[in-house]
C-alpha cells in the first residue's frame, strides 16, 4: 500500500518553514526520505526507524510517530537549494522489506 | 554517487521491439533495484535482486524481466515494448536492511 504524502505541492519564500507528511495505513518499520531535483536522480536524505527517533540533515529534520504510522519532514529557514520533489519510502514488516514510495511533494522555494 | 552507471541514458524505439537497459555498480552492493517513474505515480518497483542470480518481482513487474549474472550488473529487459512502458527508469543499489538506496541518473525511454 503506497504511503500518502501531503501536501502534494507547496510554494515558499526563502526563509520560510515547511512540513511534509508521510502516512501509512500499515505498520511501519522505517521511513526513508529522498529529494529529487528536476531531471536528476533521487538523493538520500535520512532514515527514520520506529521508536520516534528524530534526525537532522542541514536545516532539514524528520520525526517518526509510531502511533500514527506517520513521518514528518521539517524544512526550516528554507533556501533556494531546497526546491525539488520530496519522496518518502515506507518499509514495513522489518528491515528486509522493500521500500514503497509515496507520490512525492513538490517544493518550490522563491527568492 | 555510489558509482552507479545506467545505459543508455536515452532511447527511442518502436512498439514490439525488445529493449534492454543496463545498470552497472562499483560499490559491491548486494541489493539492486529497477524502478520506473511516471508523473503522478512516484517511484514504483519493477524488480529487484538480492544477489547473483537471485531476483524477485516488484509491484509493476508485468512485461519486464531481469537478470543478474554478476554482482555489478543488473539488466532490465522489455521483451516486446509497449507505449505504456514509456517512462524514466531508475536503477538503485543498497546494502539492504536499514541502509539507504543510491540511485543512478536514470534512462529516459520513449516507445512510439
Amino acid at each position: 500500500q503506497q504511503p500518502v504524502q501531503s501536501p502534494q505541492a507547496v510554494i515558499l519564500r526563502e526563509g520560510e518553514d515547511a512540513v511534509i507528511n508521510c502516512s501509512s495505513s500499515k505498520a511501519l518499520y522505517s521511513v526513508h526520505w529522498y529529494r529529487q531535483k528536476h531531471g536528476e536522480a533521487p538523493v538520500f536524505l535520512m532514515i527514520l526507524l520506529k521508536g520516534g527517533e528524530q534526525k537532522g540533515h542541514e536545516k532539514i529534520s524528520a520525526s517518526f510517530n509510531e502511533k500514527k504510522q506517520q513521518s514528518s519532514l521539517y524544512l526550516t529557514a528554507s533556501q533556494l537549494s531546497y526546491s525539488g520533489t520530496y519522496f518518502c519510502g515506507a518499509k514495513g514488516g522489518g528491515s528486509q522489506g522493500n521500500l514503497i514510495f509515496g507520490k512525492g511533494t513538490k517544493l518550490s522555494v522563491k527568492p | 554517487d555510489a558509482g552507479i552507471t545506467q545505459s543508455p541514458r536515452h532511447k527511442v524505439t518502436e512498439t514490439g521491439t525488445p529493449v534492454t537497459l543496463r545498470c552497472h555498480q562499483t560499490e559491491n552492493h548486494r541489493y539492486m533495484y529497477w524502478y520506473r517513474q511516471d508523473p503522478g505515480h512516484g517511484l514504483r518497483l519493477i524488480h529487484y535482486s538480492y544477489g547473483v542470480k537471485d531476483t524477485d518481482k516488484g509491484e509493476v513487474s508485468d512485461g519486464y524481466s531481469v537478470s543478474r549474472s554478476k554482482t555489478e550488473d543488473f539488466l532490465l529487459t522489455l521483451e516486446s515494448a509497449t507505449s505504456s512502458q514509456t517512462s524514466v527508469y531508475f536503477c538503485a543499489t543498497g546494502a539492504g536492511g536499514n541502509q539507504p538506496q543510491h540511485f543512478g541518473d536514470g534512462t529516459r525511454l520513449s516507445i512510439l
